[in-house]
């Protein structure tokens, strides 16, 4: 069974780091895209990053700089890592895994239940 | 980046009838438009993926169809567990993946 349990969210002031883990079971990480979507308090979902099996990342232009998106293919654990932080940053952060192997595309089929980013002094 | 329009904002509606929701896309994104629910405090779960194919586990009474820039999400009769936030998104043209703003479904 496909299992996402993302942790390491928190309260961190403005200009300060965080990084989210994601553990994923079930499937092996490294052979499908894996992504981050977040989702701020009423508002819509917003794609913040991806990783291809093949290791390249993608970032979208808001995070760009300050977020780094990576893979610890032994402990099969996906995280973020944010620097930088901005109050516009404040949201429920979603690791979510990609339908087929081996490929670029982007159909999120298994979601986490989120870990909660709040940046705020 | 495309942006893709979802209306209307909210839909109310009984159980037992048929909703209607919409996503218009700013260019053709061809089929690769999926459909998502979102229940409150819940993660989203995938229901539709490149405009009609439903995702493992999702009854028939949703359908998806179109093409291009214009897609309907259809559920046949509405149960009670089917209320809430539905978003479509876009992997045609990325990065960035572009999501809808979604239309909520409530209880009239």
């Amino acid at each position: 069974e496909v299992q996402l349990v993302e942790s390491g969210g928190g309260l961190e002031q403005p200009g300060g780091s965080l990084r989210l883990s994601c553990a994923a079971s079930g499937f092996t990480l490294t052979t499908y895209a894996m992504a981050w979507v977040r989702q701020a308090p009423g508002k819509g979902l917003e794609w913040v990053s991806s990783i291809l099996p093949t290791g390249i990342t993608h970032y979208a232009d808001s995070v760009k700089g300050r977020f780094t998106i990576s893979r610890d293919n032994s402990r099969n654990m996906l995280y973020l890592q944010m620097i930088s932080l901005r109050a516009e940053d404040t949201a429920l952060y979603y690791c979510a895994k990609t339908k087929m192997e081996s490929t670029s595309n982007m159909i999120f089929d298994y979601w986490g239940q989120g870990t909660r980013v709040t940046v705020s002094s | 980046e495309v942006v893709l329009t979802q209306s209307p904002a909210t839909l109310s509606l009984s159980p037992g009838e048929r909703a209607t929701l919409s996503c218009r896309a700013s260019q053709s994104v061809d089929v690769y438009l999926a459909w998502f629910q979102q229940k409150p405090g819940q993660a989203p779960r995938l229901l539709i993926y490149d405009a009609s194919n439903r995702a493992t586990g999702i009854p028939a009474r949703f359908s998806g169809s179109g093409s291009g820039t214009d897609f309907t999400l259809t559920i046949s009769s509405l149960e009670p567990e089917d209320f809430g936030v539905y978003y479509c998104q876009q992997r045609k043209y990325w990065p960035p993946v572009t999501f809808g703003g979604g239309t909520k479904v409530d209880i009239k």
